[in-house]
């Protein structure tokens, strides 16, 4: 199947710090791919679809500047918490569909602590 | 707008036993498509099922079934002979059919307990 890795796995960091989150399709190009953040025991929260070569949509909520999102080739996209504080402690999931887009392949996740 | 409706926040299956979690959708479309998600402990999302919209015949993937019924919009799984590693959550997702629409719509989840 199809794999999607993160990296990294998890990070902890000071408040006011930037911290960047890649995303990899590792057998597959992806021109989308989605970011999403999970909260202990709730389901996934779509924040924002990155686009390959163009500006990411985010969802309705999501600040654009707080969540800054690359996608520079066809198989990475990063995400960045810029001055991050605790409250952006949180579990974070990429995804990528591959193929005609039927089906969206996870990555294992990153979990942000901030301190 | 869609949305995605998982009523059992958990379910308790014994292990060889057969369980069945229900999902719930609301659209007005037509085509599109209907997954299940597993999330075990280590919470890599892992695919279980996909159903197409069109295709009449319920999907199946060896102890997993679905039962689709799109007149009334419920998408239930079914697990059979259940394994103590079957142990997760599971989510339901809708994704519409056009292109370029691959954004997926999450269920609330359904955490699932398998007792030895």
């Amino acid at each position: 199947g199809a794999v999607v890795s993160q990296h990294p796995s998890w990070v902890i960091c000071k408040s006011g710090t930037s911290v960047k989150i890649e995303c990899r399709s590792l057998d597959f190009q992806a021109t989308t791919m989605f970011w999403y953040r999970q909260f202990p025991k709730q389901s996934l929260m779509l924040m924002a679809t990155s686009n390959e070569g163009s500006k990411a949509t985010y969802e309705q909520g999501v600040e654009k500047d707080k969540f800054l999102i690359n996608h520079a080739s066809l198989t990475l996209s990063t995400l960045t918490v810029t001055s991050a504080h605790p409250e952006d402690s949180s579990f974070y999931i990429c995804s990528a569909p591959r193929g005609q887009g039927e089906t969206q392949y996870f990555g294992p996740g990153t979990r942000l602590l901030v301190l | 707008a869609q949305t995605v409706t998982q009523s059992q926040p958990e379910m308790s299956v014994q292990e060889a036993e057969t369980v069945t979690l229900s999902c719930t959708y609301d659209t007005s479309e037509s085509d599109y498509y209907l997954f299940w998600y597993k999330q075990p402990p280590s919470r890599q999302m892992i695919l279980v099922i996909r159903q197409e919209a069109y295709k009449q015949q319920n999907a199946t993937e060896n102890r997993f079934s679905v039962n689709f019924q799109k007149a009334a919009k419920s998408f239930s799984l079914k697990i059979s002979d259940s394994q103590l590693g079957d142990a997760a959550m599971y989510f339901c997702a809708y994704r519409s059919l056009g292109p370029g629409t691959y954004k997926y719509i999450f269920g609330t989840g359904t955490r699932l307990k398998v007792l030895a």
